[in-house]
Formats: C-alpha cells, sequence, structure tokens
C-alpha cells in the first residue's frame, strides 16, 4: 500500500521556470509533510516542511501548498536553476504513532535546462 | 558539528551472504533511523534505534537486525542476502525519537550478486 503518491516521475523545467511537484497522502493521522532533496550519490537534505494548520509556506524560492480536505500537498520551485537539478522526495509523518518514521513517495527527478 | 557518517560508501556481496553497515549519528544525536532506498524509489523506513533500544519496525524481515551502541551509533545487520537487498541503504540521525528533522548520511550503496 503505497501511502504517499507522488507526481511526476520525472519533469524538464527551462531556467527561470516553474517547476511543481506534487503529492498524495492517505493516512489522515500524517501530520507533518517535509520535502527532501537528493543530489546523486548523497543522503536526502531537508529542503522544507510543513504542518496541516497552515495552507502555505514559503522559504526563499521553495513554496508548499497544502490542501488538507483533498489529502494533498505539493511543492513549488519558482525562477529554477540548473542547480536544482536533482530528485525531490515528499514525506509524511505521523507524530503521534509509536515510531517516528518518515514515509515517503518514489520521487521526482528534476532537470533544469539553462 | 559533525554530519552524519556511514561506512563503507559501496560493498559488492553474494547471495546468501550476511553483511554489517555503519553509521556515526550527528554530535548530540541518540535516535537513529535506518531506511532502504531501491533504485527509482524513495526510501522505506527499515527500523529505528532509540537510547540502544529498537523504537518501531518497518515491514521488513527479522534477517534485518540492528543495533545501537553507548555513543549512539548504530550497525545494520543483513542476514542470508537476496539480489533484492541490492539497495542504497541510508540511515538518519535525530536528537529524539519526536523531533521531526531527521538528518540523513551519504548512504551505502550495496549490490547482492
Amino acid at each position: 500500500q503505497q501511502q504517499v503518491k507522488q507526481s511526476p516521475q520525472s519533469l524538464i523545467v527551462q531556467k527561470g521556470g516553474i517547476s511543481i511537484i506534487n503529492c498524495a497522502y492517505e493516512n489522515t493521522a500524517f501530520d507533518y509533510f517535509p520535502w527532501y532533496q537528493q543530489f546523486p550519490g548523497k543522503g536526502p537534505a531537508l529542503l522544507i516542511a510543513i504542518r496541516p494548520d497552515v495552507s502555505e509556506k514559503k522559504e526563499g524560492r521553495f513554496t508548499i501548498s497544502f490542501n488538507k480536505s483533498a489529502k494533498q500537498f505539493s511543492l513549488h520551485i519558482m525562477d529554477s536553476q540548473p542547480g536544482d537539478s536533482a530528485t525531490y522526495f515528499c514525506a509524511a509523518k505521523n507524530s503521534g504513532g509509536s515510531n517516528y518514521k518518515l514515509t515517503f513517495g518514489k520521487g521526482t527527478l528534476l532537470t533544469v535546462n539553462p | 558539528e559533525t554530519g552524519v557518517t556511514q561506512s563503507p560508501t559501496h560493498l559488492i556481496k553474494t547471495r546468501g551472504q550476511q553483511v554489517t553497515l555503519r553509521c556515526s549519528s550527528q554530535s548530540g544525536h541518540n535516535t537513529v533511523s535506518w531506511y532502504q532506498q531501491a533504485l527509482g524509489q524513495g526510501p522505506q523506513f527499515i527500523f529505528q534505534y532509540y537510547r540502544e533500544e529498537e523504537n518501531g519496525r518497518g515491514n521488513f524481515p527479522p534477517r534485518f537486525s540492528g543495533l545501537q551502541f553507548p555513543n549512539y551509533s548504530s550497525e545494520l545487520n543483513v542476514n542470508a542476502l537476496e539480489l533484492d537487498d541490492s539497495a542504497l541503504y541510508l540511515c538518519a540521525s535525530s536528537s529524539n525519537p519526536r523531533e521531526e528533522t531527521q538528518y540523513f548520511g551519504p548512504g551505502t550503496r550495496l549490490l547482492v550478486l
């Protein structure tokens, strides 16, 4: 059972464009939604995260939009740069659960062309 | 402040063998989680250790086992290796089990032939 579904699988954007990656979740107990960025040969690094009590969070060029009723959240990368080329993972966590695992989507490979 | 480190970086084993992977958590962190990342997939939770005790386990068979030491470093052991165990194994540390932010190491790439 895939609890966090992520799309698209891959995305190509021109420099300066907007990159949008979407995720949907099933478990209504999830209450923490981070996005991770992973470069080849590296571990995932936390990019930005949101809790369901807000509908949007912005940090620099990165914005998370959250729709609790639809159980969906998305990452928007404004003014995309070639250095943003990486794999992006959405994740979800149930902070009240017995353990505190992150449940990840399958990832989106973003390529930003110069 | 040192980050999460893992060793070895790469490993090749044959089916049926056993392997031990190691992780040093970030300074001050007492919680370590292990994840398996198959090629083209997101990380899958294996288990978590907190103060030397297992603190939750994902859907992995008992041949996946772990340890955490008094200095909070950790080991992942996999017995009777199968071809499907080929993956990137990631450890992540956090300051406590309730801490939302997990810091990942670079991973160990395991290839089972």
